[in-house]
Parts: C-alpha cells; structure tokens; sequence
C-alpha cells in the first residue's frame, strides 16, 4: 500500500527564511505527488503536483518541490517565509488504480516575526 | 470557472440522526472523492465515486455511504451520528484522461458537529 510520511508536525522559522517541509512516499512504482495548504477553517488548496514531466516542480507562492526518486523523497521549500504562509501543509500521493489521494499526517508552518 | 461547492458549511446534529452533505464537482469532472478530518486524525479517505459507481472505499463503517448523480454531483450520508463523526468533510473533484492524473480540487468543506 502507498504511503506517505511527513516528518516534523510542527515547524517554526522566522519571517524570511528557508522553509524546508519533509515528505517521503513509499511506492513501487513512480507515483503522482502533491502539496496542499490549508488554512484555518478552510478546504485545501493545491501548491505544486509531481505528474513525471519534471523533477523539479515550481508551485504558487514562491514553493518549489523536487522528486528525488532515489531517496522516495517530495520536499517543499520556499527561499524567504512570508507571515502568510502560516498554515497546515499536507504531502499527499495517487498511484495507478488507487486513484484516491492518500494524505500525510501534515505540518503546521509557524512563522515568527 | 466554478470550483468545487459543497452544502451545508455547518451542520449540527443530534447523536443518533442521520446527515446529508452535498458536493458539485467542478464542470467536466466525472470523479468525487470524500474525505474526513477529525481533529487529531488527519485526513481519512472515505469513498470515491467515478461515473455514478463507488470504485473504492476507505476504512469506514457501512454508516457511512453515498451516491453520485447523473449530473456527477455527490452526496454523503451518516447515518446513526455518532459523536467522533465531528468533523470536517471534504469533497474534491478530479479529471483523468486514461491514466493521465490532472489533479484534484477540493472544497471548502462541511463542518459537521454531532452533540
């Protein structure tokens, strides 16, 4: 069964600097990956997606992603942290005929002043 | 172009009732995806309807059900709530072309709570 794992529940970093969000997947065959945002109170909205055309993928809001096949690895970064960015990211994965997304367990993003 | 809308936003129940959550999928989406957030559990995966038929379904008690309609609308229902059903439900549309994944939209979500 696919899988996805999320490390760090919770991480800070002050207003412009790196943002580093962990994702690893676990499948057998290349998967489509994804990153979604939530805000409080509010459904999810798509940053970035994995389809295999490339492995570095460009998202809105300044996020990037990039599909490391060798280390099963999705990670999200954004060079300068904006106060908006706080919020609850989640790494989600489909693969094949399982064409429902099986989500991470989310890290909530705390940006300090 | 219209996103995905789902009704009511808030639901409240009584333990024991039955509820109806509504979801429109985005114009041309033929699939439907239903999720549950509970606080502290993350989001569940519950049933996924694709042109009027339920492919697959997640972890959950037959309780939970649903249907898709003609026009590839969706509905969910809890039947006999009980109170760990508080949750957040989201619904969210795709479009495949054969295997082709062109991703997923979601809803802003029904907030149901069971007292």
């Amino acid at each position: 069964a696919q899988s996805v794992t999320q490390l760090g529940s919770h991480v800070s970093v002050s207003e412009g600097a790196l943002v580093l969000l962990r994702c690893n997947y676990s499948s057998s065959v290349p998967p489509y990956l994804f990153w979604y945002v939530q805000y409080p109170n509010q459904g999810l909205q798509l940053l970035l997606k994995y389809t295999s055309a490339a492995t570095l993928v460009k998202g809105i809001n300044g996020f990037e992603a990039e599909f490391k096949k060798s280390e099963t690895s999705f990670h999200l970064t954004k060079p300068s942290a904006h106060m908006s960015d706080a919020a609850e990211y989640f790494c989600a994965v489909s693969r094949g005929s399982a064409r429902q997304l099986t989500f991470g367990s989310g890290t909530q993003l705390t940006v300090l002043p | 172009e219209a996103g995905v809308t789902q009704s009511p936003t808030h639901l409240i129940k009584t333990r024991g009732q039955q509820a109806t959550l509504r979801c429109s999928p985005i114009s041309g989406h033929t699939s439907v995806y239903w999720y549950q957030q509970a606080l502290g559990l993350g989001l569940q995966f519950l049933l996924w309807y694709d042109e009027g038929e339920e492919r697959n379904r997640g972890n959950f008690p037959p309780r939970f059900s649903g249907r898709q309609f003609p026009n590839y609308s969706s509905e969910l229902n809890v039947n006999a709530l009980e109170l760990e059903d508080s949750a957040l439900y989201l619904c969210a549309s795709s479009l495949f072309i054969g295997e082709a994944n062109y991703g997923y939209t979601f809803g802003s979500g029904t907030r149901l709570t069971v007292v």
